[in-house]
């Protein structure tokens, strides 16, 4: 069975430093990988997926997520953040085949201060 | 991606009373719905698949019978919490899958969720 650990429940950060949130995943077969953003009260917006090919990925809003196979990471970056970056992050697998369910991490407030 | 709305955005109904939440696929056609439930400051948790025109299929834990999912057309599948209690209380998301022909099968897009509270 696939399963998703994000260490980090908040990370305090100020705004233009950069961050990383962290992102492990155990699986037996390969996995698809994903980072989804949550603002209050609303769903959850692809940031960035990693499927195959290059194993640095870049989303949108200045984010990027490096897959290591080695180390069952897929950590998330962003070498500058803003205030508007304060929100609710969750790393997502999935094994892919027919069901395609998403396996989710229990989340990290990133909490940029000013 | 796709966009998908959810109906009501908030809805208080009293214990022992039916809702209804709507999942609409505004501008794609889905084969395959998703319903999730979160608690406050937790993850979200899948609760059922639902596939167009056949019965959804539900995660280990979660009363069928209770929360009855109809997935009548390519666009619109619901969630209907049946006799609904306090501890029904929570956040409901829908998501759809995106499409093979697009190379985008293995995404899935939420909706903005659903706040319900019983009281």
């Amino acid at each position: 069975a696939q399963s998703v650990t994000q260490l980090d429940s908040q990370v305090p950060v100020f705004e233009e430093a950069p961050v990383e949130l962290r992102c492990n995943y155990s699986s037996s077969v390969s996995v698809y990988l994903f980072w989804y953003v949550q603002y209050p009260n609303q769903g959850l917006q692809l940031l960035l997926k990693y499927l195959s090919g290059s194993t640095l990925v870049k989303g949108i809003n200045g984010f990027e997520a490096e897959f290591n196979k080695s180390q069952t990471s897929f950590h998330l970056r962003k070498p500058s953040v803003h205030i508007s970056d304060t929100a609710e992050y969750f790393c997502a697998v999935t094994p892919g085949g027919a069901t395609n369910k998403l396996i989710f991490g229990t989340g990290t407030l990133l909490a940029v201060q000013p | 991606g796709a966009v998908v709305s959810q109906h009501p955005s908030r809805v208080i109904c009293k214990s022992g009373t039916s809702v209804k939440i709507e999942c609409r696929s505004l501008d794609f056609q889905a084969t395959t719905m998703f319903w999730y439930r979160q608690f406050p400051k937790q993850s979200l948790m899948l609760m059922a698949t639902s596939n167009e025109g056949s019965k959804a299929t539900y995660e280990q834990g979660v009363e069928k019978d209770k929360f009855l999912i109809n997935h009548a057309s390519l666009t619109l599948s619901t969630l209907t919490v049946t006799s609904a209690h306090p501890e029904d209380s929570s956040f409901y998301i829908c998501s759809v899958r995106g499409d093979r022909t697009s190379g985008s099968s293995y995404e899935q897009y939420f909706g903005p969720g659903t706040r319900l509270t019983v009281t």
